[in-house]
């Protein structure tokens, strides 16, 4: 059984910064890309990044491009974001998901699998 | 403003058919046969349900069919069950700068 669990949400003052895990299990981790997607307070869906299976190649939505960072660690079934200059407007609820398609057919942007997502609040 | 449009809202009674419409451009939707449907129950994560326009994730109900015409993508879902009642919202691949974009989400509710 597939299953993606975040961490690392927690209360951040704008302008700092944050680091979000995610522990993959229940699949080849290392062949598959991997995304997150978040999803602000009462609001829909909105893609963030994207790394490929082998961390070679990363994407970004234009209103994170900069400030965070995607990576992973396929020896330890982890991906992460890494969160830089904080603004308000990245609160939200943040989802690692997988992409459906393994190797290098990754792109298409189709995610199967949803961890339940870890919070974080930008606030002062 | 989300880049896909769909209606905010959509009803119907048990054992009838809806179907959610999603509107983008020759950008998006139009260009590439790779629009995407997600359900989402309160608090819950998203859930694949349709990919690449029409294709069903095993376990996925065939209830649930998905469609292309033009700049527009549709879910259908048949036979209304209560358990379908949730949020429901379209992705579409959007090329090599823009890469995906999401609909606004369209709220089911099963009277």
């Amino acid at each position: 059984e597939v299953q993606l669990v975040e961490s690392g949400g927690v209360v951040v003052q704008p302008g700092g910064s944050l680091r979000l895990s995610c522990a993959a299990s229940g699949f080849t981790f290392d062949d598959y890309a991997m995304h997150w997607v978040r999803q602000a307070p009462g609001k829909g869906l909105e893609w963030v990044s994207l790394i490929s299976w082998d961390g070679g190649s990363t994407y970004y939505a234009d209103s994170v491009k900069g400030r965070f960072t995607i990576s992973r660690d396929n020896s330890k079934n982890s991906l992460y974001l890494q969160m830089n200059s904080l603004r308000a407007e990245d609160t939200a609820l943040y989802y690692c998901a997988k992409d459906k398609y393994s190797g290098y057919d990754y792109g298409n942007y189709v995610f199967d699998y949803w961890g339940q997502g870890t919070l974080v609040t930008v606030s002062s | 403003q989300s880049a896909l449009t769909q209606p905010a809202s959509v009803s119907g009674s048990p054992g009838q058919s809806i179907t959610i419409s999603c509107t983008g451009t020759s950008s998006d939707v139009g260009s590439y046969n790779l629009v995407s449907w997600y359900q989402q129950h309160p608090g819950k994560a998203p859930k694949l349900m349709i990919y690449e326009g029409s294709k069903r994730p095993s376990g996925v109900s065939n209830r649930f069919s998905g469609s292309k015409s033009g700049n527009t993508a549709s879910l259908t879902i048949s036979g209304l069950q209560a358990e379908d009642e949730a949020d429901y919202y379209c992705c579409s691949y959007a090329g090599s700068s823009t890469y995906v974009v999401f609909g606004g989400g369209t709220k089911l509710t099963v009277l």
